[in-house]
């Protein structure tokens, strides 16, 4: 059982860039949520996609979008870059419609933006 | 690797002590909580977790205790050990069967010194 890998690792990119994260879920799990986490604090939700579309939703402007594939997997795409972007991005799997579950985060990406 | 413990509350203890870290939730209708440890550099790792009809559950080494009066969780570690450093979160989740999400709280930083 393969858990959840993000790519790429660390990324920096310039005010007002665009960039594309990614996220490979963990076997057998059919949902994923994504969570921007600043340094010195917890995971803020951004948003959670479940059957390829967006299930919810935290306190981001639309900037913030997203994907899920057929085979569960995930980006995070965020245009016009500031600054207080900067944060570790951290995806999580789960598997959604069976009662209580458990989710299974990745190490992140760590964007800087400059 | 990046630092998640900026500005966070701190535990210091010796090898060997019992820790206690303590949590207070915002949402008195949330059903279940999870207690995450995060190490430098990569994503938070699962630690125990407890439904809200139990008020403690153990695991290896840990215990963690669910306050609904007063909304509280606290993670009790047993002989804690240099391997325990890391960043620990509590976190909730919110929502029903067909969307939840977690929301987590501020994170406590454990150092063990040997």
């Amino acid at each position: 059982e393969t858990g959840v890998t993000q790519s790429p690792t660390h990324l920096i990119k310039t005010r007002g860039q665009q960039v594309t994260l990614r996220c490979s879920s963990q076997s057998g799990h059919n949902t994923v949520s994504w969570y921007q986490q600043a340094l010195g604090q917890g995971p803020q939700f951004i948003f959670q996609y479940y059957r390829e579309e967006e299930n919810g939703r935290g306190n981001f402007p639309p900037r913030f979008s997203g994907l899920q594939f057929p085979n569960y997997s995930s980006e995070l795409n965020v245009n016009a870059l500031e600054l207080d972007d900067s944060a570790l991005y951290l995806c999580a799997s789960s598997l959604l419609g069976r009662g209580d579950y458990g989710y299974t985060f990745g190490s992140g990406t760590r964007l800087t933006v400059v | 690797g990046e630092s998640v413990g900026l500005h966070l509350p701190t535990l210091s203890v010796q090898e060997g002590d019992n820790s206690i870290i303590n949590c207070a939730y915002s949402n008195s209708a949330s059903d279940y909580f999870i207690w995450y440890k995060q190490e430098s550099g990569k994503g938070p790792q699962f630690i125990i977790d407890i439904r809200s009809n139990m008020d403690k559950r153990q695991g290896q080494r840990v215990t963690v205790l669910l306050n609904k009066t007063v909304k509280h969780l606290s993670l009790q570690i047993a002989a804690t050990q240099p391997g325990d450093s890391a960043v620990y979160f509590c976190a909730e989740k919110i929502g029903g069967s067909g969307y939840s999400t977690l929301t987590f709280g501020k994170g406590t930083m454990l150092l063990v010194s040997p």
